[in-house]
């Protein structure tokens, strides 16, 4: 009965390479999104979809590109990854765009060597 | 300057302890505060939710906003050793969806 999920936990991969992470909810919300999470804990925002729509860019590389097939789903392909990717990346979603409450899955730790 | 600025800690205190966790921000529109809780490997979740200024309790936590100071206060009574998380306060103003994030304040309750 997991609220939000996400797939892998653990990835490691060398520079270079493309990769995907996989978020799903099922909670019946509207609003997901993805933030990044550095070495120094902090937690930023990547983007946020309502309704499969992008709401939310901040200012990221366009080497990170978000699809949500559905409203349940929300996935982050990432290309030509870079030491600097490495983080813990949280997917979380919300009952409507201006809700006081996010849940967040647990997260995946992208490791680039 | 950050928006919201918190202090890393770590903070260590004995079982039983009153735990006093701060931030305080610059942007005077923010209208909405949270605090998130984070355990080790894992995700986020809501603790306490608080409106524009003033107090809000739930059970062993108090929660306070002072916009006049940009300052807003978790407060954990009697804590306990399951009480050792990273405590995260967010923010945001009325019309916009992201939250801002403190960096989070690491708590360490040694029984």
């Amino acid at each position: 009965d997991t609220a939000v999920s996400q797939t892998p936990k653990y990835l490691v991969t060398q520079m270079g390479n493309d990769k995907s992470i996989k978020c799903e909810q099922n909670l019946g919300h509207d609003t997901m999104y993805w933030y990044k999470q550095d070495s120094k804990k902090f937690l930023k925002i990547m983007f946020s979809y309502n309704n499969k729509e992008l709401i939310i860019n901040e200012t990221v590389p366009n080497r990170f590109s978000p699809k949500s097939p559905d409203k349940a789903h929300l996935n982050l392909h990432i290309n030509s990854l870079e030491l600097g990717d490495s983080a813990v990346y949280f997917c979380a979603s919300s009952q409507e765009t201006a809700a006081r409450q996010q849940y967040f899955g647990p997260g995946t730790r992208l490791t680039v060597t | 300057q950050k928006e919201v600025e918190q202090d890393p800690g770590p903070l260590s205190v004995p079982e039983g302890a009153i735990v006093s966790l701060n931030c305080t921000y610059s942007n005077s529109a923010f209208q909405y505060f949270m605090w998130y809780r984070q355990y080790s490997r894992k995700g986020p979740e809501l603790l306490m939710y608080t409106y524009s200024s003033g107090n809000k309790e739930d059970g062993r936590f108090t929660a306070q906003v002072d916009k006049s100071s940009k300052y807003i206060s978790l407060f954990i009574r009697d804590s306990q050793p399951s009480d050792s998380a990273t405590y995260l306060c967010a923010m945001r103003d009325s019309g916009y969806s992201t939250l801002t994030f403190g960096k989070g304040t690491m708590l360490l309750v040694s029984p």
